[in-house]
C-alpha cells in the first residue's frame, strides 16, 4: 500500500535558521507531490507542488522542495525561517491506485519558530 | 472568487446518532473529496465524488456515505456515530482534467465533529 512518511514530528528553530523537512513515499509508479501548510486556526493551503520537469520546485513564501526519484523523497526547504512560518506542514502524494488517483497525506510536522 | 466552504463549523453529537456535513466547492470546480483528520494526524481520504457519483473510496466503513448534487456541492453522512468518529472533516475541491495525473485540491476550513 502507498504511504507517506514524515520523519520529524516536531521541529523547533530560531528565526533565520535553515529548515529542511523530510518526506518519503512508498510507491513505484507515477506520482505527483505536494506540500501543504496549516497555520494555527487556518485551513490547509498549498505551498508547492511537483508534477513533472525540474525536480527543484519553488513555492510561496520562499519555500522550495526537491524531488529525488531514486530516493522516493520530496524534502521541503527554506533557507531562513521566520516566526510566521510556525505551522504544521503536510507532505502529500497523489498516486494512481486501482485505476484512479487519490491523495495520501503524511502525519505532518509541527514547526515552531522562536522569535 | 469564493473558496471551499463547509457547514457547520462545529457539531456535537451523541453516540449512535447520524450526522450530515455539507461542502460547497470552489467556483469552477467539479470534484469534491472528503477527508477525516484526527487530532495529531494527517488527513485520511474518505471518498471522492465526480459527476454525482462516488469515484474512489478510502478505508472507511459503509457508515460513511456521501452525495454530490448537480451544482457540485456535496454532503458527507455518517451513521451510527462512534466516539472514534470525533475529528475534523475536511472537504477539498478540484477540477478534474481528463487524462491528467493529478487534480490540485483546495481545502475548506473543515467541520469539527465531537461525538460524546
Amino acid at each position: 500500500a502507498q504511504s507517506v512518511s514524515q520523519h520529524n514530528h516536531h521541529v523547533i528553530l530560531s528565526e533565520a535558521a535553515s529548515l529542511e523537512l523530510g518526506c518519503n513515499y512508498s510507491y513505484g509508479g507515477t506520482v505527483n507531490l505536494f506540500w501543504y501548510v496549516q497555520y494555527p486556526g487556518q485551513h490547509l493551503q498549498l505551498l508547492l507542488k511537483y508534477f513533472s520537469g525540474d525536480p527543484l520546485v519553488k513555492g510561496i513564501k520562499g519555500f522550495e522542495a526537491e524531488f529525488i526519484k531514486s530516493k522516493f523523497s520530496f524534502n521541503l526547504r527554506k533557507p531562513s525561517v521566520q516566526w510566521s512560518d510556525t505551522a504544521e506542514y503536510f507532505c502529500a502524494v497523489n498516486a494512481k491506485a486501482s485505476g484512479t488517483y487519490k491523495y495520501i497525506f503524511g502525519t505532518g510536522t509541527r514547526l515552531k519558530v522562536l522569535a | 472568487d469564493a473558496g471551499v466552504t463547509q457547514s457547520p463549523t462545529h457539531l456535537i453529537k451523541t453516540r449512535g446518532q447520524q450526522v450530515t456535513l455539507r461542502c460547497s466547492p470552489k467556483s469552477g470546480h467539479d470534484t469534491v473529496s472528503w477527508y477525516q483528520q484526527a487530532l495529531g494526524q494527517g488527513p485520511q481520504f474518505i471518498f471522492q465524488y465526480y459527476e454525482e457519483e462516488e469515484r474512489q473510496r478510502g478505508n472507511f466503513p459503509d457508515r460513511f456515505s456521501g452525495h454530490q448534487f448537480p451544482n457540485y456541492s456535496s454532503e458527507l453522512n455518517v451513521n451510527a456515530l462512534l466516539l472514534g468518529d470525533s475529528a475534523l472533516y475536511l472537504c477539498a475541491s478540484s477540477l478534474r482534467t481528463s487524462g491528467s495525473l493529478a487534480d490540485e485540491q483546495y481545502f475548506g476550513p473543515g467541520t469539527r465533529l465531537t461525538v460524546t
